[in-house]
């Protein structure tokens, strides 16, 4: 266990509903990333928070997802509208500014479009 | 960030040391080799990182070349729990304010053989 805990780890939903996945970070990190992966692949970076900052977002973040990070603690990332290619892994991290930072993840919310 | 080459897949025997190699030869002076790990269904987890000394930590060591351009994992008394996808990661250390998401590749699948 990291420290970085999602919530849920596993959600089904019918194309066209909306879902909303959370991540609470390690509590001093003040650093959060939503990386997503496919079966068969490595990870791949969506979305950076620094504190509520939304910094930095990938061409894979289309319109219909938009992530969160109220306070600059917990953060949500929702997608509306979901389409059976947003089946996958939705990961969460957390790290600390820090040279040479480590990043620790989550256990992952799997998300099943049928 | 600089590309990495791993083998798709080893096995290793349990209780023998795992070796994985990392070819990153187009390695930038200021870019540091991070090694994560990902094991069924759960998110991935750091081992090690170095920069051009080798490394040492309670899950693993890190070797790495003097020219820089590949580095050696090893999993020192290999066990069943070690059996996972290993990614090798090479990374600008951006600072505060820079974006430093981590590019995986697919990496080496270990399998550990009782």
């Amino acid at each position: 266990d990291t420290g970085v805990s999602q919530d849920p780890r596993h959600k089904i939903t019918k194309r066209g509903q909306n879902v909303t996945f959370r991540c609470d970070p390690i509590s001093e990190h003040n650093r959060l990333y939503w990386y997503r992966q496919t079966l068969g692949q490595g990870p791949e970076f969506l979305t950076y928070f620094q504190n509520e900052a939304q910094l930095e977002k990938s061409r894979l973040l289309s319109d219909r997802f938009s992530a969160e990070r109220p306070k600059g603690s917990f953060s949500t990332l929702e997608i509306q509208r979901t389409e059976q290619g947003d089946s996958a892994m939705y990961l969460c991290a957390s790290s600390l500014t820090v040279l040479q930072e480590t990043q620790y993840f989550g256990p992952g919310t799997r998300l099943l479009v049928l | 960030d600089a590309k990495t080459t791993q083998p798709t897949s080893m096995d290793c025997a349990e209780g023998r040391a795992a070796n994985l190699p990392c070819n990153h030869s187009t390695i930038s002076g200021n870019e540091y080799v991070y090694w994560y790990r990902q094991i069924h269904s759960q998110g991935p987890q750091y081992i090690i990182h170095g920069l051009k000394n080798n490394e040492t930590n309670e899950m693993a060591s890190l070797i790495i070349t003097e020219d820089r351009k590949s580095s050696t994992l090893i999993l020192p008394h290999a066990t069943l729990r070690d059996t996972a996808v290993y990614y090798c990661i090479v990374r600008v250390i951006r600072g505060s304010f820079g974006n430093e998401k981590l590019t995986f590749g697919t990496g080496t699948r270990l399998t550990i053989i009782p």
